[in-house]
């Protein structure tokens, strides 16, 4: 199964400020995951994204608040625009193809808003 | 609306004993089952999968069983290790769009 690099691990920022996770995965995956995880809470899908189209957002998020990017089917990136403390989480992506192999996840970042 | 639940926030059991945690859903659209283990500060890794036509899958200390009329799957784990203390997610896959949904967790602590 592919294995995926995520970075940062973690953050403390301010809120009103932006940040930029990376995902680098070491084969081509067709389709890439964002999910959050809340404090105590399960993980919530945030957006779907494909390379070559535009990513596919959930309810309750937005691509102004979560814009992602995904130039090539090894990478992508998640931001989160003008942090709030609500948005502090630790943040996850995922790939796979397949339900039998599940699905690969990063080690997530955990975001801290101040 | 949770689609899939895990009932139980955490669970205890003794080191060598059977651990039996437990997740019902609700969407009977959902084409495979899979079961995440999480240890704090690392991503969920994947450790055993059902899909819907089957009712058990078994993979070394790992026993997955599906009960498709209760809507309703549970993951064993036999003999449970002081290793296997983490938090266990339960997710299914809907059949259009290969994304999961997650049930809330279950903590699971094994005792020496």
């Amino acid at each position: 199964s592919a294995v995926i690099s995520q970075k940062p691990s973690r953050d403390i920022c301010q809120r009103g400020t932006s940040l930029t996770i990376q995902c680098q995965v070491d084969s081509q995956v067709t389709m890439m995951f964002w999910y959050r995880q809340q404090p105590g809470q399960s993980l919530t899908l945030i957006a779907t994204a494909n390379q070559g189209s535009e990513a596919t957002y959930e309810s309750g998020f937005v691509i102004d608040k979560f814009p992602i990017s995904r130039p090539n089917l090894t990478f992508s990136t998640l931001t989160v625009s003008n942090m709030s403390p609500e948005d502090s989480s630790i943040y996850l992506c995922s790939s796979g193809t397949g339900g039998a192999y599940g699905y690969t996840f990063g080690s997530g970042t955990r975001l801290t808003v101040v | 609306d949770q689609q899939v639940k895990q009932n139980s926030p955490s669970l205890s059991v003794q080191e060598g004993r059977i651990s039996i945690l437990n997740c019902d859903y609700t969407n009977s659209m959902f084409d495979y089952f899979l079961w995440y283990k999480k240890y704090p500060a690392e991503g969920p890794t994947f450790l055993i999968s059902i899909s819907s036509i089957k009712d058990k899958n078994e993979d070394g200390r790992f026993t997955v069983f599906l009960n498709k009329s209760a809507k309703h799957l549970s993951l064993h784990i036999v003999p449970s290790q002081p290793g296997d203390s983490a938090v266990y997610f339960c997710a299914a896959r809907g059949n259009a769009g290969n994304m999961l949904t997650f049930g809330g967790g279950t903590r699971l602590m094994v005792k020496p």
